[in-house]
């Protein structure tokens, strides 16, 4: 069965500090993987998704970068955090075989800037 | 622009009575459907999802219908159950080849009373 882990589960930076979140999924190949924020109060919002290795698409404009260096591995990155960066990441992946799947989600990243 | 809303943040049940959840979606090129639930510094989880072919998608306690003319798909629980409390969320995306974007609502808040 597949598996989605995140690291780490809760983390406390202060601002202007780099950031490194990670994501990785286990028994599927070529998945489609994706990070998301959930600010408090807020929806899910959808910063980047990866299609492959290599292959980031950017949903909104801001501070944080992602990575994908192996397959099955999805980086969320900053160099500098803001306070506005506060909030619940989710990694999230889909079997890139089908067109009507899920997403799965990973247990989140709680994110405190102060 | 909030393509897809859920209206009511939150939702007060009791226990063994229906729960009925709304979402309305504006983006016409929706054609895939999903509701998700989610506990507090959880992932969320997929519960059911609906393609536009179909109005009704039963499984188990949860069903959702589609109203494609309205724009409108909404989640029933029955019957509702204490551990059906959690927050809620409606999520869209057109099924074209290549397009990756899952669009959330912001998330209704059920509570089931005992």
């Amino acid at each position: 069965s597949q598996t989605i882990h995140q690291w780490p589960a809760t983390l406390v930076q202060p601002v202007g500090s780099p950031l490194s979140l990670e994501c990785t999924v286990e028994g599927t190949s070529n998945p489609n993987l994706y990070w998301y924020r959930q600010a408090a109060g807020r929806g899910l919002q959808l910063l980047f998704y990866s299609v492959g290795i290599g292959q980031i698409s950017s949903e909104v404009p801001q501070n944080l970068s992602a990575s994908r260096p192996q397959d099955r591995q999805f980086i969320l990155s900053s160099k500098k955090l803001l306070l506005s960066d506060s909030g619940f990441y989710l990694c999230a992946w889909r079997d890139s075989g089908g067109v009507y799947n899920e997403q799965f989600f990973g247990p989140g990243t709680r994110l405190t800037v102060l | 622009d909030q393509q897809v809303k859920q209206n009511s943040p939150s939702l007060s049940v009791q226990e063994g009575r229906i729960s009925i959840l709304n979402c309305d979606y504006t983006n016409s090129m929706f054609d895939y459907f999903l509701w998700y639930k989610k506990y507090p510094a959880e992932g969320p989880t997929f519960l059911i999802s609906i393609s536009s072919i179909k109005d009704k998608n039963e499984d188990g306690r949860f069903t959702v219908f589609l109203n494609k003319s309205a724009k409108h798909l909404s989640l029933h629980i029955v019957p509702s159950q204490p551990g059906d409390s959690a927050v809620y969320f409606c999520a869209a995306r057109p099924t074209n080849f290549g397009n990756e974007k899952l669009t959330f609502g912001t998330g209704t808040r059920l509570t089931i009373i005992p």
